[in-house]
Formats: structure tokens, C-alpha cells, sequence
């Protein structure tokens, strides 16, 4: 049972470039669920989507926007890249029949921003 | 708004010791709680939850987390801790009227274990 997947591992940009970071959900699962994490951080809540529409969003900027896709993959893209936006982001998955409350990470994406 | 505090960014504790890390949530309605655990360069792993059921739960591993709603409170302990306990703990809630949104994370505690 293939858990959370993401892509790449790592990413080195240059201020002011644009990312795409990919999630593929735990096998059964329907929602998805971005997050960031600072260095020494919690993890902090960008967005939540399901059935290919975002759901909830916390409080991150407009350059911070979304896709998920009719097999429940998602991306997330980042506009205007800051030195700020370095970090590890996080994709979670879960099932919304059940709530959704449960969910399960994937290994991260640690962007660098130079 | 809702908020998670955990008491202590690091804990040490020595190999077969107990193992307490705390955790507070301020919130005028119980949330659902969780306890993650993070190795380094690793993302999250659900150690254990509470959704209204026992207050007493148990997870992976070991450990065992309490809610105490007159204490506001969900403390995650195992008896004797073991090397390969030493990562990141973060506990994290999920506000009932949030319909299954975002997790709330508290700024997570760092465990090291000694021989």
C-alpha cells in the first residue's frame, strides 16, 4: 500500500522564480492538504482540496495557489519566489467520508530559495 | 482562534526513563488532538488521535497520550523510553467545526534519549 508521495525531494530556486511541487495521495484517500515548515517550526497550513476545488486556505499570500487533479494528485505552485519561502512543505492525504481529521504526511519537498 | 502550546522545546531523558511531553490547546470546545512524530529530514507520522472516544489512547511505539478537558490538556508519555525514540513530537488539533481542515500545530519538542 503505497503511502504519500512527493517530488521532487529537493529544489533549489532564485528569488523571484516560480515552483511546482507535486503530491500523490495515500492509495484510497481524497483529500489533500499542503503545508509549510519553517526551520524549527510546526508545520503551517496553506490549503486543503478536494474534488479538485480548495476547500479551506490558511493564511499564506495569493502567490501560494493549487491544483489537484481528477486522481486526487495535487500541486502546489509558488509565484515570485521569496527568501522567506524556504522550507520544507509537506503534503498530507485523507478521506473525507471519514472526516478527514486523519491525516498522513508524505516525506516533504525542502525548497531553497537563494 | 484556536492554539497549541507544548511546554519545553527539548526534553532529555535517559534510556528506559519515562517519557513526558506536554500539550496544551486553548479552545471552548474540544478539538480532535494528534500526536506526530518527525525524524530528521522525514516528514510527519501519526503516533496517535483522540476523536471523542476513550480519553485515554493508545498509539505506536509505546506511547500513550491523555485528555484531561478540565485541564485543557493532551500529554503524550511512554514508560521507558528507547534510543530510537530520540526525533521532533508534534502535537496538533483539528477544530470540530473545521470539518476535517487544517491541523493546528504546536512548535514541536525535541526529544533526546541518553544511554
Amino acid at each position: 500500500d503505497a503511502g504519500v508521495t512527493q517530488s521532487p525531494t529537493h529544489l533549489i530556486k532564485t528569488r523571484g522564480q516560480q515552483v511546482t511541487l507535486r503530491c500523490s495521495p495515500k492509495s484510497g484517500h481524497d483529500t489533500v492538504s499542503w503545508y509549510q515548515q519553517a526551520l524549527g517550526q510546526g508545520p503551517q497550513f496553506i490549503f486543503q482540496y478536494y474534488e479538485e476545488e480548495e476547500r479551506q486556505r490558511g493564511n499564506f499570500p495569493d502567490r501560494f495557489s493549487g491544483h489537484q487533479f481528477p486522481n486526487y494528485s495535487s500541486e502546489l505552485n509558488v509565484n515570485a519566489l521569496l527568501l522567506g519561502d524556504s522550507a520544507l512543505y509537506l503534503c498530507a492525504s485523507s478521506l473525507m467520508l471519514a472526516g478527514a481529521y486523519e491525516q498522513y504526511f508524505g516525506p516533504g519537498t525542502r525548497l531553497t530559495v537563494t | 482562534a484556536q492554539s497549541v502550546t507544548q511546554l519545553g522545546s527539548h526534553v532529555s531523558v535517559s534510556e528506559g526513563a519515562l517519557v513526558l511531553l506536554r500539550c496544551n490547546y486553548s479552545s471552548s470546545v474540544p478539538p480532535y488532538l494528534f500526536w506526530y512524530v518527525q525524524y530528521p529530514n522525514q516528514g510527519l507520522q501519526l503516533l496517535l488521535k483522540y476523536t471523542s472516544a476513550a480519553t485515554l489512547v493508545k498509539g505506536i511505539n509505546g506511547f500513550e497520550a491523555e485528555f484531561k478537558k478540565s485541564e485543557t490538556s493532551f500529554h503524550l508519555t511512554k514508560p521507558s523510553a528507547h534510543m530510537s525514540d530520540a526525533a521532533e513530537y508534534f502535537c496538533a488539533v483539528s477544530p470540530i467545526y473545521n470539518q476535517g481542515g487544517k491541523l493546528i500545530f504546536g512548535q514541536g519538542t525535541e526529544l533526546s534519549v541518553k544511554p
